[in-house]
């Protein structure tokens, strides 16, 4: 039972264009949700974070995007740039603001940014 | 710099060898993760540790084992490897404002 997914395996993108990469998740405990990104033979590195108390973040070229109603959320990096090349995991986590950070990934998306 | 530490980057062993991937973390977090990462199917939740001496199974728990002697220590045993534990294995450590994983051991069971 996937309770998180990312429906896209890949998507290839022109340099300098946006990305958007999208996540839906079943589960309506959720609460925080978190993009990573991981390149091969490394492990993930956190990117960005979104409360269920929001429904936008940024972070300089990144933005996450919240909708609740539609248990959607998506990613959107602009201008794309070749060192974004990589897989992106979406993950989302329930009561975190009681100390839970167990966090449930979905099965990821590669993104290969085309120079 | 915060750093999760894993052992070994990459180890081969043989089917009913027991297996121990070994993870250090320099936080002094409370909660440690073990996932496994396979193609297709993302990051899964092995076990998990929220203090000292304690353990929570994940999502695929079974055929694996863990130890938590001290709280920056995190251990992952295979008691028998197979050659379905054939996978990236990634430890993290965490507290509220973000988790942090280490680099991963591919293990590959022949």
């Amino acid at each position: 039972d996937q309770q998180v997914k990312q429906n896209s395996p890949s998507l290839s993108v022109q340099e300098g264009r946006i990305s958007i990469l999208n996540c839906d998740y079943t589960n309506s405990m959720f609460d925080y949700f978190l993009w990573y990104k991981k390149y091969p033979a490394e492990g993930p590195t956190f990117l960005i974070s979104i409360s269920s108390i929001k429904d936008k973040n940024e972070d300089g070229r990144f933005t996450v995007f919240l909708n609740k109603s539609a248990k959607h959320l998506s990613l959107h990096i602009v201008p794309s740039q070749p060192g974004d090349s990589a897989v992106y995991f979406c993950a989302a986590s329930a009561g975190r603001d009681f100390g839970n950070e167990k966090l449930t990934f979905g099965t990821g998306t590669r993104l290969t940014i085309i120079p | 710099d915060v750093k999760v530490t894993q052992s070994s980057r990459y180890l081969v062993k043989r089917t009913g060898e027991k297996v121990f991937l070994e993870c250090v973390q320099d936080m002094d977090h409370e909660n440690m993760f073990w996932y496994r990462q396979d193609p297709g199917l993302g990051l899964r939740l092995i076990y998990f540790s929220y203090d000292v001496k304690m353990k929570e199974k994940g999502d695929i728990p079974e055929g694996y084992s863990v130890s938590r002697e001290k709280k920056e220590r995190f251990s992952l045993i295979l008691e028998s490897a197979s050659t379905n534990q054939t996978s990236m294995y990634l430890c993290a450590s965490s507290s509220r404002d973000a988790t942090t994983f280490g680099s991963g051991t591919r293990l590959t069971v022949v």
